[in-house]
């Protein structure tokens, strides 16, 4: 089945920019979406189909996906985007077709 | 706006069932299907299945079938989730979630935690 890689935690200063990967075979033939999850919270769309935003996500939130490798950029890092981050996609080859990757840790330094 | 909300906390001893549900508004019930998805405390998301609130029609992970029946009732656009012979290894918070057809999950319910324990 298809297999998401995430970095376990990545930590930036206020002011700075986030970069959270999410690798895949061949990721960039997908469409790749990122949630945000808050402790005690549902998860929150924060990107769709690569790179764009729901309404109401700030623009500092943006998406890429390329070769074996989507990210999600985080400009102008707030304390509040503090958060668990996870990228998903829809296989069809998959026992569960909505894979998840394992998850980030984003801390605000 | 765009609201799921799902059903309050269980406790269920170990062999029992729990159903779960999901009432939605804001939007056309059948134009998108409803995903669910768990969560064990401190763990990552796992996909259970979904379902198309217009057909009926289901699919579910290979872990859970045989043990998970989703359902709807469109004429008080709720979506249900029922997991049977429940063991503590269910214990987690179960989310459903509306999205297009084989994507993502564009909007969430709240969660319901179902604690199995003898």
């Amino acid at each position: 089945s298809y297999v998401l890689t995430q970095p376990p935690s990545v930590s930036v200063a206020p002011g700075q920019t986030a970069r959270i990967t999410c690798g895949g075979n061949n990721i960039g033939s997908k469409s790749v979406h990122w949630y945000q999850q808050k402790p005690g919270q549902a998860p929150v769309l924060v990107v769709y189909d690569d790179s764009d935003r729901p309404s109401g996500i700030p623009e500092r939130f943006s998406g890429s996906n390329s070769g074996n490798t989507a990210t999600l950029t985080i400009s102008r890092v707030e304390a509040g985007d503090e958060a668990d981050y996870y990228c998903q996609v829809w296989d069809s080859s998959s026992d569960r077709p909505w894979v998840f990757g394992g998850g980030t840790k984003l801390t605000v330094l | 706006q765009v609201q799921l909300v799902q059903s309050g906390a269980e406790v269920k001893k170990p062999g029992a069932s729990v159903k779960v549900s999901c009432k939605a508004s804001g939007y056309t019930f059948t134009s998108y299907d409803i995903n669910w998805v768990r969560q064990a405390t401190g763990q990552g998301l796992e996909w259970m299945g979904w379902m198309n609130p217009n057909s009926g029609n289901t699919g579910y992970a290979q872990k859970f079938q045989g043990r998970v029946t989703m359902t709807r009732n469109t004429s008080i656009s709720t979506a249900y989730m029922e997991l049977s012979s429940l063991r503590s290894e269910d214990t987690a918070v179960y989310y459903c979630a509306r999205g297009p057809f084989r994507s993502y999950g564009l909007n969430w319910g709240q969660g319901t935690l179902v604690t199995v324990s003898s």
